[in-house]
């Protein structure tokens, strides 16, 4: 059965500074992995998306990387500002249909 | 141009009542989703329809039934409603068959009072 782990479950760092999250996954047989960002009170929002066959995917500040032999996924957020401040999930997919979640990391970026 | 939309975003309710969250999505996808998401912020997959029918039907109580009218809609009813069914219900939509990305909608507060 398919574990997803995200450590540590909360950050704080001060602005400008870069930063990495982790997200384990006890199976390697994944279709995909998602970053998500939450905000209070709010939606998700998909960063990135990883899909099996790929090692990292980049979007602007973010860059996530997949090893799937060891069950590993790490989101690195470049030059961190306040904005930046959210809740962070991850999600493996594996299959076409079932995601199964991390509990997140909560991020605070202090001006 | 919102591309995942539910509504309403909050309910406040009395128990034993019924109400409906209703989701939309305009992205073309085919699978559509809805998530409960309780006090400790975890994320529970309910249901998942693929092209109206379903595919996905975790552990839910029978008060909880989907219908999904085209592939572009999946409503949810809840009925009889109990104090353990206040959450943030969050409706997404993929399309598994290309990157399978899951796109969400911004949640449906439901106080059960």
């Amino acid at each position: 059965k398919q574990e997803v782990t995200q450590i540590p479950a909360a950050l704080s760092v001060p602005e400008g500074e870069n930063l990495v999250l982790n997200c384990s996954f006890t199976d390697s047989a994944i279709y995909n992995l998602q970053w998500f960002r939450q905000d209070p009170g709010k939606g998700l929002t998909s960063l990135l998306l990883i899909q099996s066959s790929q090692r990292e995917q980049t979007s602007g500040r973010l860059n996530a990387s997949l090893d799937k032999s060891s069950g590993r996924s790490t989101l690195y957020i470049a030059a961190s500002q306040p904005g930046d401040s959210a809740t962070y999930l991850c999600a493996v997919s594996n299959s076409n249909y079932q995601l199964i979640w991390g509990a997140g990391t909560k991020l605070i970026i202090k001006p | 141009d919102t591309a995942v939309s539910q509504t309403p975003k909050y309910l406040v309710t009395q128990m034993g009542n019924d109400k409906s969250i209703k989701c939309e999505q305009n992205l073309g996808h085919d699978t559509m989703y809805w998530y409960k998401q309780d006090s400790k912020k975890f994320l529970k997959i309910m249901f998942s329809y693929n092209n109206k029918e379903l595919i996905i039907n975790e552990t839910v109580p029978n008060r909880f039934s989907p219908k999904s009218p085209d592939k572009a809609h999946l409503n949810l009813h809840i009925n009889s409603l109990e104090l353990g069914d206040s959450a943030v219900y969050f409706c997404a939509s993929s399309q598994p068959d290309r990157s399978g990305e899951l796109f969400f909608g911004e949640g449906s507060r439901l106080t059960v009072l």
